[in-house]
C-alpha cells in the first residue's frame, strides 16, 4: 500500500526539541524528494522543508531556518524532521509529503495524515 | 495571513457546480503554475490538480482547474456529499523562494 505515516508528535515545552519521523511504503522511496509541511490551528498550510531524493540539497522556510533539520534514511524508507528551539508558533499538525515537479513547480502527490506538535509550558 | 487568497467558505447543493477562486500576485500565480489540494475530514490531504489544469490518475473529471493572470480557479461539477471538506490552492513564490498556499475554502454540500 502506497502511504506515508508520521510519528513523533506530542507536547513539548518552549525551547526544547522534538524529532518527527515519516515512514514511507509502497513506492521506491529513494527516487523521490520529500517534504514537511504544517498547519497551525485555524490557519492554512505552510511548507516547512524539503530534502532532495539523494539528500544532496535541503531547503527550509525562513520561519524554521537554523532551528529545524530535515534528513532521510533510505535504508529505512524514512524522512525525519529534527526540531530544536521550539516556539509556541511552531504548534501545528505536521505532514510529510512526497514531492513531484521541478524546483519552481513543486507539488505534493502523496501525503500522510499528520502528527500534532504542541509547544506549551 | 496566507499569501494566496481564497474565500473561506463555499456551498452548493448536490449535483450542482461550484467554483473556488484563488488570488495571488505576479511573484506566485502570475509566473508559476497552480496546484490544488483536497483535505477531507479525518483523511490525509490529496492532490487534486497540478500544473494549473492537470488531474492526477484517479481524480474524476468532475474536478477541473484553470488559471488566468494572477488568479486561478477550481471547479467541481456534479457535487456529491463526499466532496465536503477543505480545498487549498498553492503555487511557488519567486520572492519567498518556496511554495505558498491559500488559507483554504471549506466546501459545504447542502
Amino acid at each position: 500500500q502506497v502511504q506515508l505515516v508520521e510519528s513523533g508528535g506530542g507536547v513539548v515545552q518552549p525551547g526544547r526539541s522534538l524529532r518527527l519521523s515519516c515512514a514511507a511504503s509502497g513506492f521506491t522511496f529513494s527516487t523521490f524528494g520529500m517534504h514537511w509541511l504544517r498547519q497551525a490551528p485555524g490557519k492554512g498550510l505552510e511548507w516547512v522543508a524539503v530534502i532532495w531524493y539523494d539528500g544532496s540539497n535541503k531547503y527550509y522556510a525562513d520561519s524554521v531556518k537554523g532551528r529545524f533539520t530535515i534528513s532521510r534514511d533510505d535504508s529505512k524508507n524514512t524522512v525525519y524532521l529534527q526540531m530544536n528551539s521550539l516556539r509556541a508558533e511552531d504548534t501545528a499538525v505536521y505532514y510529510c509529503a512526497r514531492g513531484r515537479g521541478d524546483h519552481t513547480n513543486w507539488y505534493f502527490d502523496l501525503w500522510g495524515r499528520g502528527t500534532l506538535v504542541s509547544v506549551s509550558s | 495571513q496566507s499569501v494566496l487568497t481564497q474565500p473561506p467558505s463555499a456551498s452548493e447543493t448536490p449535483g450542482q457546480r461550484v467554483t473556488i477562486s484563488c488570488s495571488g500576485s505576479s511573484s506566485n500565480i502570475g509566473s508559476n503554475t497552480v496546484n490544488w489540494y483536497q483535505h477531507l475530514p479525518g483523511t490525509a490531504p490529496k492532490l487534486l490538480i497540478y500544473s494549473n489544469d492537470q488531474r492526477p490518475s484517479g481524480v474524476p473529471d468532475r474536478f477541473s482547474g484553470s488559471k488566468s493572470g494572477t488568479s486561478a480557479s477550481l471547479a467541481i461539477s456534479g457535487l456529491r456529499s463526499e466532496d465536503e471538506g477543505d480545498y487549498y490552492c498553492a503555487a511557488w513564490d519567486d520572492g519567498l523562494n518556496g511554495p505558498v498556499f491559500g488559507g483554504g475554502t471549506k466546501l459545504t454540500v447542502l
